[in-house]
């Protein structure tokens, strides 16, 4: 079956330490996407990729940040300098025009302890 | 700056009952919009969208949704509540020049159902 797959469901972080989110597509979808999701503010976009080995910063990347070196691999790394990393993060994949749907992974929920 | 506005976070209705969540969306010109829905814990999946055309769109599970563009909104129906509709649902937008998909989401709604 095609889909996204996130890696860890959950995901436990000291202060301090940076985390890698793991985020797969097995879709050939050219577009990737990376959201934070927090309660009552719907989802915020992070980062996204449009193309290996480019990416672009959306509307909230200070603290993260994220590599494309394959096209069905688009990891999320939270770093310490991201102040407040406690939240449901999605990954999601595009094919095409911005027309078309968005395809989105089960999600990892970080906690910091 | 483009945004969404989903009045209500939290809608509540008996099963059987009607279902309408609102969504209003700021742009002067009329943008691709979605609606798409969270199961706890979940991922996003898309009930139905808007591009072009026909102005009443039909979704998975029975909704529907009409885009107004008089009022700027794009409202999501169901004639029907189920218990398994409970959820959180997003209204979501993309400008038709973006050549991104950067979506915009609302802030979502929660649908409780009630037996």
């Amino acid at each position: 079956d095609g889909g996204i797959t996130q890696s860890p469901k959950y995901l436990f972080r000291k202060e301090g330490q940076n985390v890698t989110l793991s985020c797969e597509q097995n879709l050939n979808h050219d577009a990737m996407y990376w959201y934070r999701q927090d309660p009552g503010q719907g989802l915020r976009l992070i980062y996204y990729s449009q193309i290996v080995n480019d990416f672009q910063k959306g509307d909230i990347a200070e603290g993260y940040s994220v590599s494309r070196e394959k096209k069905e691999s688009f990891p999320l790394t939270v770093t310490s300098a991201q102040k407040n990393p406690t939240a449901f993060y999605l990954c999601a994949s595009q094919q095409g025009l911005s027309y078309n749907e968005q395809f989105f992974g089960p999600g990892t929920r970080l906690t910091v302890l | 700056a483009q945004s969404v506005t989903q009045l209500g976070s939290h809608v509540s209705v008996s099963e059987g009952a009607l279902v309408l969540l609102r969504c209003n969306y700021s742009s002067s010109v009329p943008p691709y919009l979605f609606w798409y829905v969270q199961y706890p814990n979940q991922g996003l999946q898309l009930l139905l969208k808007y591009t072009t055309g026909a102005t009443l769109v039909k979704g998975i599970n029975g909704f529907e949704a009409e885009f107004k563009k008089s009022e700027t909104s794009f409202h999501l129906t169901k004639p029907s509540a189920h218990m398994s509709d409970a959820a959180e649902y997003f209204c979501a937008v993309t400008r038709r020049s973006s050549n991104t998909g950067k979506l915009i989401f609302g802030q979502g709604t929660t649908l409780q159902v009630k037996p």
